[in-house]
């Protein structure tokens, strides 16, 4: 699996857009990148998955360049109910492989 | 649809005593399974995963074992547990048929803590 990395911790206020970016240099051709939300006492919950360009759900949208090296997870408009982890996953179309999460991100939303 | 039942919710146990959390998938077949722990503050460690019945592959060398006596049934025991076991455990399932990256779809959890 891809190693990923991403900022330990992101403050923003509300209304404002949030966007969290995720290095993968070692990403490979079948490789798939995948975000989660976290809340506290609570598994993760998928938010999107893109393979490259622009993906958009009405959650958030996620943004790969060509290179594919990166990801940026883009929330619009955050309020204090976004404030949670987020993590970023890069791995293949087998199901077999096992999905190795990082330290995520900790977004804090302020009023 | 398919669902992921995790229990108990919380548990609270001796130093030295048994543990047996269990998790059952409904609304799908074959899937993988896998356990996390997550302790304090941190993040999530890939304890355990099975691609299929009898099937346990150990990403973390503990005194934790996992079993999977039926398709949709994963089991996570110790035999004594450490105050080091204490966490927040979660259990996961994923579709091995998509062909993109499976997402994860995980339960609600247990959080363990050892006394």
């Amino acid at each position: 699996l891809a190693k990923t990395t991403q900022p330990i911790s992101m403050d923003s206020y509300e209304g404002q857009e949030v966007n969290i970016t995720c290095s993968h240099n070692n990403i490979a051709t079948n490789d798939y990148i995948t975000w989660y939300q976290q809340f506290p006492s609570q598994g993760p919950r998928f938010i999107i998955q893109g393979y490259k360009t622009k993906v958009t759900n009405e959650v958030a949208s996620l943004f790969i360049p060509a290179d594919r090296k990166s990801s940026t997870l883009s929330l619009p408009r955050v309020s204090l109910s976004d404030t949670a982890v987020y993590y970023c996953l890069v791995g293949g179309p087998s199901g077999n492989t096992p999905l190795v999460f990082g330290k995520g991100t900790r977004l804090s939303v302020i009023a | 649809s398919q669902t992921i039942h995790q229990w108990p919710a919380t548990l609270v146990q001796p130093v030295g005593s048994p543990l047996s959390l269990e998790c059952t998938v409904e609304g799908t077949s074959n899937p993988n399974l896998y356990w996390y722990r997550q302790a304090a503050g941190r993040g999530l460690q890939l304890l355990f995963y099975s691609v299929g019945i009898g099937q346990i592959s150990s990403e973390v060398p503990q005194n934790l074992s996992a079993s999977r006596p039926q398709d949709r049934q994963f089991i996570l025991s110790s035999k004594k547990l450490l105050l080091s076991d204490s966490g927040f455990y979660l259990c996961a399932w994923s579709d091995p048929r998509d062909t993109h990256m499976p997402p994860l779809h995980f339960g609600n959890g247990t959080r363990l803590t050892v006394t």
